[in-house]
């Protein structure tokens, strides 16, 4: 079975720095996507960014990006120029190809110092 | 402008009441999903739905569980008999008609069963 695994909790950071989300996740299929997705304290989860297990380039969005190690299985996520809008819970998922169900980490709460 | 919204925001019941949790997708899309959040525990896929019809289901959705788009707009899921342990986050998210494309989710009905 698939698993996903975020081992921190809790995050904290210094606004404008950089920092790490670890995510590790547990798969025998080689067709699959990643995502992080957001949950601030309005609890509507929005999607960060999505990388497709296929393409070895990392997903980039603006101040976010992923470090996706396929052989590893490992799916960090690197915020740069933290702002004091990035607080929230961070969740990363696993789905696989053609599939409806995606499955969720227990969750890392990030919090900027102003 | 949320692409989905959810009603109500909170919902109290007594166990072993029935309860009714409203998705109201703001565009006329076809692919929704139910997912839910025990507190502190991994966001948990229910139920996939695509025209009327069930595409994929979780273990955890069983015959106490049961979802319709009865007037072509709302997505419902119905509890039947709740339990203590349904107490939880429940979302309602819209998909693509690629699966593994983004997921736009509601902000949530938390439910307490008491």
């Amino acid at each position: 079975a698939q698993t996903v695994t975020q081992s921190q909790p809790e995050m904290s950071v210094q606004e404008a720095e950089t920092v790490t989300l670890s995510c590790t996740y547990d798969t025998s299929e080689s067709d699959y996507y990643l995502f992080w997705y957001k949950q601030p304290p309005s609890r509507q989860m929005i999607l960060v960014i999505r990388q497709e297990a296929y393409k070895q380039q990392n997903a980039t969005e603006n101040r976010f990006s992923v470090n996706f190690q396929k052989a590893a299985k490992s799916f960090s996520l690197k915020i740069s120029d933290s702002q004091l809008g990035d607080a929230a819970m961070y969740f990363c998922a696993y789905s696989r190809s053609g599939t409806y169900k995606y499955i969720f980490g227990t969750g890392t709460r990030l919090k900027v110092l102003a | 402008e949320p692409e989905v919204t959810q009603t109500p925001s909170h919902q109290v019941t007594q166990m072993g009441q029935e309860v009714i949790l409203r998705c109201v997708p703001i565009s006329n899309h076809l692919y929704f999903y139910w997912y839910r959040q025990i507190l502190g525990q991994k966001v948990e896929f229910l139920v996939s739905f695509y025209n009327n019809e069930i595409s994929e289901k979780s273990e955890i959705f069983d015959d106490q569980f049961s979802v319709e788009r009865p007037d072509g707009s709302n997505f419902t899921l119905k509890i039947r008999s709740t339990k203590l342990e349904d107490s939880a986050m429940y979302f309602c998210a819209r998909g693509e008609e690629n699966p593994n494309e983004k997921l736009f989710f509601g902000s949530g009905t938390q439910l307490s069963v008491l």
